[in-house]
């Protein structure tokens, strides 16, 4: 079945160090998302992709940084400048434009300890 | 500014009940609404997109509407079951911070009394 995986579920982070979150999807979409998910607030964009090897910055970008070296992948680096990283993150995709909706992977929970 | 809000915050129905559940957004223009489920600590499932020129759609005992000119969606949920308790959120499409993107509400949180 097509679909997008996040790994891993948890993550913990130690202060200073950069953590990688996994996105990865077989549901040949051109455009993949990360958003951040914090209690009581929306879903806040960080970084999108529209094609492979673009990437543009969305609404939190500082202190997080992505690549996009293959249509299925999308990793993100929460980075040490990322003074308040706990919280959980989604990874979505689409096919692009605005007739097609998103799919969500099931995210990542990030803890500093 | 596109702001969504999605009111209550919380709600609790006894089973069988028919419940609708509110978003509002503040600019019109958009291209589509996408309502959503979330259960804990889990990620996103897609329930219903409603494009611009759409009024409903439906799906089983799903059914969203939506009205562009005053900023409106409802998601009915028909004989609501205990497996129906998660949050509800909705998202809009359209062109916000220099891109095309979803804004999202913050949730509806429903429990459903077996």
């Amino acid at each position: 079945d097509g679909g997008i995986t996040q790994s891993p579920k948890y993550l913990f982070r130690k202060e200073g160090q950069n953590v990688t979150l996994s996105c990865e999807q077989n549901l040949n979409h051109d455009a993949m998302y990360w958003y951040r998910q914090d209690p009581g607030q929306g879903l806040r964009l960080i970084y999108y992709s529209q094609i492979v090897n673009d990437f543009q910055k969305g609404d939190i970008a500082e202190g997080y940084s992505v690549s996009r070296e293959k249509k299925e992948s999308f990793p993100l680096t929460v980075t040490s400048a990322q003074k308040n990283p706990t919280a959980f993150y989604l990874c979505a995709s689409s096919m692009g434009g605005a007739n097609y909706g998103y799919t969500f992977g099931s995210g990542t929970r990030l803890t500093v300890v | 500014k596109q702001e969504v809000t999605q009111i209550p915050a919380a709600l609790s129905v006894p089973e069988g009940e028919n419940l609708v559940l509110n978003c509002s957004f503040t600019d019109s223009a958009i291209y589509n609404l996408q309502w959503f489920r979330q259960d804990p600590g889990k990620g996103l499932t897609s329930l219903l997109l409603i494009q611009s020129s759409q009024r409903e759609q439906t799906s089983g005992r799903l059914n969203a509407s939506l009205d562009k000119s005053s900023g409106r969606s409802t998601l009915y949920i028909a004989a609501s079951q205990p497996g129906d308790s998660a949050t509800y959120l909705c998202a809009v499409y359209g062109w916000a911070s220099g891109t095309y993107k979803y804004i999202f509400g913050t949730g509806t949180r429903l429990k459903v009394l077996a």
